[in-house]
């Protein structure tokens, strides 16, 4: 079965540096771009960027670049997410998805992972 | 940056209903959208990919269409598990934007 596992829920003060984890199984981790999408409770999804494990390729969104910096291990499968000062406002939701494709080049995400729930309060 | 612009944003129906959520480009994205559902509590879950190829277990009383800058995601004939948030996703250039989702609720 195809999966993407991600690391527990954190509670961070602002400032605080925290870095989350993504691991994939059951597939060919180097194939398949990982992308990550955040989700502010009760509101919608926003792509934060994504990352070729292949060769550690990184694209990010205009709102999120500078902010956040995406990482892989290959050798453990992992994608990781991180931050080097938290603010309040990075309270939310992450989930690490894998960038499923086909011939036509088309993208979609699949598996998502179960989220991993950052919350930055004093 | 496409914008996709969901509509509507939330949608009353009834079990056995059959219900359209419309998702309009800023620009033409070709084929290159996806539909997710997402429950409460829980991730979104891919429903449709490339405008109108269906994901591997979803039931066939979903179905997408539409090409160039006007897609829809159709639910023939609602069943109790329906009743969650869809959101529409362009895939033709990141950022991948995500539509501002669809509230589908019980009447």
């Amino acid at each position: 079965e195809v999966q993407m596992v991600q690391s527990g829920a954190e509670v961070k003060k602002p400032g605080e540096s925290l870095k989350i984890s993504c691991s994939g199984a059951g597939y060919s981790f180097a194939n398949y771009w990982i992308a990550w999408v955040r989700q502010v409770p009760g509101k919608g999804l926003e792509w934060m960027g994504n990352i070729n494990p292949r060769d550690s390729d990184t694209r990010y969104s205009p709102s999120f670049r500078g902010q956040v910096t995406l990482s892989v291990d290959t050798s453990t499968n992992t994608a990781h997410l991180q931050w080097t000062s938290l603010k309040p406002s990075d309270t939310a939701k992450y989930y690490c998805v894998r960038q499923d494709y086909s011939g036509s080049a088309a993208y979609w995400f699949d598996p998502w992972g179960q989220g991993t729930l950052v919350t930055v309060s004093s | 940056e496409i914008q996709m612009t969901q509509s509507p944003s939330s949608l009353s129906a009834s079990v056995g209903d059959r219900v359209t959520i419309t998702c309009r480009a800023s620009q033409t994205i070709h084929n290159y959208v996806n539909w997710y559902q997402q429950k409460p509590g829980k991730a979104p879950r891919v429903l449709i990919y490339g405008a109108s190829t269906l994901q591997s277990g979803v039931p066939s009383r979903f179905s997408g269409s539409g090409s160039g800058a006007t897609f829809t995601l159709t639910i023939s004939s609602l069943q109790f598990e329906d009743f969650a948030t869809y959101f529409c996703q362009e895939s033709y250039t990141t950022p991948y934007t995500f539509g501002q989702g669809t509230i589908l609720e019980i009447k």
